[in-house]
């Protein structure tokens, strides 16, 4: 079947510009990851959905970032007013929802901001 | 100190060696363990989890971990160039939540 898919795979923006980053997990999978990865590190946990309702958004690092899952399937992450330090890959996952089920990772949205 | 410890490497063994990739991490709480290969410009990939102290096998690739020396490792049997990728480990304790260390990075040379 499908697995997670990311779009666009690619953003380039200019800072202080809003962007609009969509996760689509694989059908069934009722918990949905974001994280974001810098160049070198491994990948930072942002928030965590379980079906409509965000269950962890700890990793979240400050309000101008927020995130979505109205239905419970697709996500959108949204980032206000960008800065050159939001530049990264940011990548989504999805899991069947238990605590040792296995996360599988969509191809990452690459966000630079200029 | 940061939660889970890797060596950035690069660590470089020839075909067929066995590659020894290890991973610290600093609390008594975590009870998983889960090892990632991530190819250049690509998304990780769950290559091993582990939950109990002891080995796991899966193939060419064995999992160790000991929770109270708190340290997990990955050896990968017979390497082949193919096997060259960041090797990225987490653990997560009683949320679903993983923690990531910064990843290895392997080179296996012809």
């Amino acid at each position: 079947g499908a697995g997670v898919s990311q779009t666009p795979s690619n953003k380039v923006t200019e800072k202080g510009k809003y962007v609009e980053l969509r996760c689509d997990p694989i059908s069934g999978h009722t918990a949905l990851y974001w994280y974001r990865q810098s160049l070198g590190q491994g990948p930072e946990f942002l928030i965590y959905f379980q079906g409509t309702g965000a269950a962890d958004d700890s990793g979240l690092p400050n309000d101008r970032f927020f995130a979505v899952r109205p239905e419970g399937s697709v996500s959108t992450l949204k980032i206000q007013r960008t800065e050159r330090g939001d530049s990264a890959m940011y990548l989504c996952a999805s899991s069947l929802g238990g605590q040792h089920d296995t996360q599988y990772f969509g191809p990452g949205t690459r966000l630079t901001v200029l | 100190q940061k939660e889970v410890e890797q060596n950035s490497g690069p660590l470089s063994v020839p075909e067929g060696a066995i590659a020894s990739l290890n991973c610290t991490y600093s609390d008594r709480v975590s009870q998983s363990f889960f090892w990632y290969r991530q190819y250049s410009g690509k998304s990780p990939e769950l290559i091993m989890s582990i939950y109990s102290n002891g080995d796991k096998e899966d193939g060419r690739f064995t999992a160790q971990l000991n929770k109270a020396s708190q340290y997990v490792s990955l050896l990968i049997r017979d390497s082949q160039p193919s096997d060259s990728a960041t090797y990225l480990c987490a653990k997560s304790g009683g949320s679903y939540i993983p923690t990531f260390g910064r990843g290895t990075s392997l080179i296996v040379h012809p």
